[in-house]
C-alpha cells in the first residue's frame, strides 16, 4: 500500500495563478481532509470529505475548492493564488468509525510559496 | 477559544531521561478522542497514540504513554528513555463528535518542539 500520496512535493506560484493538489489515498478510507500548516504552526482545517460526493468546509476554506468523485482522490483547487497561502499543505485520510478512534494517515506534504 | 492548547512552544530533554508534553483541551461533548502526533524535521504527521473520553485506563504504545485526566481536561504526553530519535514537534489533537453525527471533526493545538540533547 502506497498509503496517502500528495502531488507535487513542492510548487511555487505567481500571484494570481491556480492550481491543484493532488491527493489519493489506497486504504478505501472515507474521510478525507486538506490541512494546512503554517510556519510555527499546528494544522488548520481546510476542507473535508466523508465520502465520495460529499465534502463540507472547515476552519479555513476561502480560497479553495475541492471535489470528491471517488473514494480514492481529494484534490484540492486554489484559484487566484495569494501570498497568504504560502503554506505547507497535507491531506490526510480515515476510515470512518461510530466512534472517535480513528486516527489520521498523512501524506507527505506539498510545499507552495506564492510569490 | 482555544480547542487544544499546548503551552511549552520547546522543550529540551536529556537522553534516556522521561519528558511530559502538556495538553489542555476544551470541550463540552462527552465522547471524544485525543491524539498525539509526531513531526520530525522531514514534515511527515506520524500517529503515536490515542485516548478516547470513556477509556478508563491510561493509553501506552511502546515508550509512548498518555497521562489523561479527564476532570481537569488535560492528556500529556510521556516519552520515557528518550532517544535523539524523538526530536520533533509533538502536536496534541482532538476529534469530536458533529453535530449531525459523526466524529469527522479533528482539531490540532500548536506544537511543541522537543529536543532531546546528548
Amino acid at each position: 500500500n502506497a498509503g496517502v500520496t500528495q502531488t507535487p512535493k513542492f510548487r511555487i506560484l505567481k500571484i494570481g495563478q491556480s492550481m491543484t493538489l493532488q491527493c489519493a489515498q489506497d486504504m478505501n478510507h472515507n474521510y478525507m481532509y486538506w490541512y494546512r500548516q503554517d510556519p510555527g504552526m499546528g494544522l488548520k482545517l481546510i476542507y473535508y470529505s466523508v465520502g465520495a460526493g460529499i465534502t463540507d468546509k472547515g476552519e479555513v476554506p476561502n480560497g479553495y475548492n475541492v471535489s470528491r468523485s471517488t473514494t480514492e482522490d481529494f484534490p484540492l483547487r486554489l484559484e487566484l493564488a495569494a501570498p497568504s497561502q504560502t503554506s505547507v499543505y497535507f491531506c490526510a485520510s480515515s476510515y470512518a468509525s461510530r466512534f472517535p478512534d480513528n486516527e489520521q494517515f498523512f501524506g507527505p506534504g506539498t510545499r507552495l510559496t506564492v510569490l | 477559544a482555544q480547542k487544544i492548547t499546548q503551552t511549552q512552544p520547546g522543550m529540551f530533554v536529556q537522553e534516556k531521561e522521561a519528558v511530559t508534553l502538556d495538553c489542555t483541551y476544551d470541550t463540552s461533548d462527552q465522547s471524544y478522542g485525543l491524539f498525539w502526533y509526531k513531526q520530525p524535521s522531514s514534515g511527515e504527521m506520524i500517529f503515536l497514540i490515542y485516548q478516547g473520553s470513556y477509556d478508563e485506563q491510561n493509553a501506552t504504545e511502546g515508550r509512548y504513554s498518555l497521562n489523561f485526566q479527564k476532570a481537569r481536561k488535560s492528556a500529556n504526553l510521556v516519552i520515557s528513555a528518550s532517544q535523539l530519535g524523538d526530536s520533533a514537534m509533538y502536536f496534541c489533537a482532538m476529534r469530536e463528535p458533529r453535530r449531525s453525527g459523526g466524529y469527522q471533526k479533528v482539531t490540532f493545538g500548536i506544537g511543541t518542539k522537543l529536543q532531546v540533547i546528548p
